[in-house]
């Protein structure tokens, strides 16, 4: 069973980090491209970032640019969300993405996570 | 980058109803346009990708077609379990990826 488990949000304030994960399984994680993309509340969907199967590169929306960081671990089939110097706007349920196509970013989101809920404010 | 204008906002529709949303791009996308469908509380689902193709295991009632500019998702006979929030994105040559604003389908 193909699963993309979110964990890592909660309350932080306004200036703080947080360090998301989301664990996968039931697919070849190494081979495929994985992101980020988040709904504050009531709002529609926000690609935030992505990252090829083999971490070589990294893709960021202009409103996270020098604050956010993506990463991964193949070998824990694991995806990481590094956010720094956090901002009230920065609030919303983040989803873990697989890209439909093997390899490199492509921009085809076909299975998604639950979602974990980060909420900043003082 | 390729901005993204998605319309309605909101529709409301009858069962049975055939329903249209369009999104139009910015620039000349060619058919580098997805379909997610959002229902409450729950993580999006991919229906429609390249504009036009059908995600495995998605009803054949819903559709997509256009190319460049102009993009239609398509509905043929609307049922009570299609409520929710349907959203196209691009994803025209590289990042970043935009989504459009959003319909939320209600019954009438």
């Amino acid at each position: 069973q193909v699963q993309l488990v979110e964990s890592g949000g909660g309350v932080v304030q306004p200036g703080g980090s947080l360090r998301l994960s989301c664990v996968v399984s039931g697919f070849n994680f190494g081979i495929y491209a994985v992101h980020w993309v988040r709904q504050a509340p009531g709002k529609g969907l926000e690609w935030v970032a992505g990252i090829p199967h083999d971490g070589s590169n990294k893709y960021y929306a202009g409103s996270v640019t020098g604050r956010f960081t993506i990463s991964r671990d193949n070998p824990r089939n694991t995806l990481y969300l590094q956010m720094n110097s956090l901002r009230t706007d920065d609030t919303a349920v983040y989803y873990c993405v697989r890209d439909r196509n093997f390899g490199w970013i492509f921009g085809t989101f076909d299975i998604w996570g639950q979602g974990t809920m980060v909420t900043v404010s003082s | 980058e390729s901005q993204m204008t998605q319309s309605p906002s909101s529709l409301s529709a009858s069962v049975g109803d055939r329903v249209s949303i369009t999104c139009q791009a910015s620039q000349d996308i060619g058919n580098y346009l997805n379909w997610y469908q959002q229902k409450p509380g729950k993580a999006p689902k991919l229906l429609i990708f390249d504009a036009s193709n059908l995600e495995t295991g998605v009803s054949s009632r819903f559709s997509g077609s256009g190319f460049g500019t102009d993009f239609t998702f398509t509905i043929s006979s609307l049922q009570p379990e299609d409520i929710a929030t349907y959203y196209c994105q691009q994803y025209d040559n590289s990042p970043p990826y935009i989504f459009g604003q959003g319909t939320k389908l209600e019954i009438k």
